[in-house]
């Protein structure tokens, strides 16, 4: 089954740091470029971060660039999100996002970080 | 950047009505990497159309886009009472990713 799935969100004090997973199956992982979206409560769809297929290029909204980094992990088929000095601003849903053959979008079902002391 | 432009910000029908949703692009989208997505409260977007006219798996066909270049449209042709939510258009061809702010579609 062609599917996304995230972990690791939770809640954790100002300051402090988090790291989501998003666990692929069903396609081959390692041939696609791999996105995080976050919604804050009651807000719309952000952009977050890219990482190219081979993990050579990444690139950052600059709401989060210098605190958050993308990685990955193509033997294992899994997408992180290292996300550092965490605001309260970052509270929101975390979603991994990949276009797969022909274009076709897929989304995991999020995972939620909540930031408050 | 692309920047996309959702309009109406709301949008107020009956169920029944037909529903027009408009996206429109600060420059070009590539039709390949467009989609719609429908989201109510407490759950992930729903995709509902892909490629600018492509309807996702099990997506009625009272459900269409259709649109090119800068101007795209996501048609429901009669309302039923599950369609009253927010509605996402999202362009991903070109890096970054964006996103419209969204229309919701609400029962008169």
């Amino acid at each position: 089954q062609v599917q996304l799935v995230e972990s690791g969100g939770g809640v954790v004090q100002p300051g402090r740091s988090l790291r989501l997973s998003c666990a692929a199956s069903g396609f081959t992982f390692s041939t696609y470029g791999m996105h995080w979206v976050r919604q804050a409560p009651g807000k719309g769809l952000e952009w977050v971060a890219v990482i190219w297929y081979d993990g050579s290029n990444k690139f950052y909204a600059d709401s989060v660039k210098g605190r958050f980094t993308i990685s990955r992990d193509n033997s294992k088929n899994t997408l992180y999100l290292q996300m550092n000095s965490l605001r309260a601003e970052d509270t929101a849903v975390y979603y991994c996002f990949t276009s797969l053959t022909a274009g076709t979008p897929l989304w995991g079902q999020g995972t939620l970080v909540t930031v408050s002391s | 950047e692309i920047v996309l432009t959702q309009s109406p910000g709301t949008l107020s029908l009956s169920p029944g009505e037909r529903a027009t949703l408009s996206c429109r692009a600060s420059q070009s989208v590539s039709s390949s990497y467009l989609a719609w997505y429908q989201q109510k409260p407490g759950q992930a977007p729903r995709l509902l159309i892909y490629g600018a006219s492509r309807r996702a798996t099990g997506i009625p066909d009272r459900v269409s886009g259709s649109g090119s270049g800068t101007d795209f449209t996501l048609t429901i042709s009669r309302l039923e009472p599950e369609d009253f939510a927010v509605y996402y258009c999202q362009q991903y061809g070109s890096s970054p990713i964006t996103f419209g702010q969204g229309t919701r579609l609400e029962i008169k």
